[in-house]
Formats: C-alpha cells, structure tokens, sequence
C-alpha cells in the first residue's frame, strides 16, 4: 500500500521569511496530493491540493510542486505570518483505492 | 451552515464498555470517514464509506465498526474499548465518490482506562 513520509517534523522560521515541507510517497499510482492544515485545537482544514497531471499550482502566498519521477511534493509558504503557525499534513490518494493516506504531520512556528 | 457535526467531543470511558462516536454531515456528501490521530502518527484511516451500505476497511480497522444506514450519518463503534485507543477521532466527508477536498469534523477526544 501506500507510505508517505513528512519531513521535518519541526520548522522554525522568521516571520516574512519562507517555508518548505516535503513529502515522499511510496507508490507511482499515486494521483492526489493534498494539504491540511491543523491550527492548535482545531480540525484540519485543506489548504491546497494538486493532482498528478498537474506539476505546480499557486494560491497567493501558498504553492504546491509535484515530482512525479522522484515521488515527492512540497509545500512552499512565502512571506510568513504569525497566523500560518500550525500543524501541516500532506497526504497521497492511491489512484482507485478511495483512500487518503497521511504524512506524521508538520508542526510550522512562525517567530515574530 | 454546512458542517460535520461529531458528539461528543471528550469521552472518558472503561475498559470494555461499548460506546459509539456520532458523526453527522448536512452537505449531502457521498464519501464519509473516520480517522485517528496520535502523536507523531498523523492521520490514520479507519473506515470508509463511498456510499449508503457500503463501506470499507481502512488502515487500522481492529476494535471498531461503522455503519452507513443513511446518507447523512456515519457513526463509530468501539464494541469493546482498549486503553490503546485512546485517541483523537475525526471524521470527514467529501462531496464526490472518493477523499477530495474533505471537510472535517471538529473531532472527539476519547480516554480509555
């Protein structure tokens, strides 16, 4: 089956500087790749996704990048603020299987 | 508003003694689910359902049930809890036949001891 693995597991960044998570996934098949995000007590919310016909795609300061041959893809936050400090989950969809498999998670802190 | 209603939000229980977690969706979704999430473990899928009467096994289904009598409700049992599921539940729906663009409940935070 599929296996995603989340790296780091911690980031610390400046605020006004940028973010990157990366993700790997286990399987060629894969076809969508989302985001969530987890604020402190609070339920995941999707902040971004693309699928595997797709090789970027923007929303105002946050992107998705997808390398199919390598099996990863990243998230890049740009010009950080204090409210993007959260947990942040990507995940994979193995094509046809109806089932979304999670990275361990993200937990992003933005320092004033 | 539309939503996905889960009760209750903290639940201490026994060993043993069968509960179940309601999750209900107002937004006419096809695809509901549940997951757990633990520490350093992310999300995990539970079970799955693409539609009333169906649904499937997902990555840790040991000790739970679902049911998807009708479309809006899709309710988990624990027949006989353990202290190792103690965890935090969510469960989610999405419009279209498959777990694209979920929306969340706001999760049950269950102990077992």
């Amino acid at each position: 089956g599929e296996n995603v693995e989340q790296h780091p597991s911690t980031l610390s960044v400046q605020e006004g500087d940028s973010a990157v998570i990366k993700c790997t996934y286990s399987d060629s098949a894969s076809n969508y790749f989302p985001w969530y995000k987890q604020e402190l007590g609070k339920r995941p919310q999707l902040i971004i996704d693309i699928r595997s016909n797709v090789g970027e795609k923007k929303d105002q300061r946050i992107a998705v990048t997808l390398n199919k041959t390598a099996k990863h893809f990243s998230l890049h936050i740009t010009e950080t603020q204090p409210e993007d400090s959260a947990v942040y989950f990507c995940a994979a969809e193995l094509q046809g299987a109806q089932k979304l498999v999670f990275g361990q998670g993200t937990r992003l802190t933005i320092n004033p | 508003e539309a939503q996905v209603t889960q009760n209750p939000r903290y639940l201490i229980t026994v060993t043993g003694k069968k509960l179940t977690v309601t999750c209900s969706q107002n937004m006419n979704h096809e695809y509901m689910s549940w997951y757990r999430q633990d520490p350093g473990l992310g999300l995990r899928q539970i079970y799955y359902s693409m539609n009333v009467e169906v649904t499937d096994k997902g990555d840790v289904p040991e000790g739970y049930k679902v049911s998807r009598k009708e479309k809006r409700n899709f309710p988990l049992i624990l027949e006989s809890p353990s202290p190792n599921q103690t965890s935090l539940y969510f469960c989610a729906s999405s419009l279209s036949r498959g777990p694209y663009g979920y929306t969340f409940g706001s999760g049950t935070r269950l102990t077992v001891v």
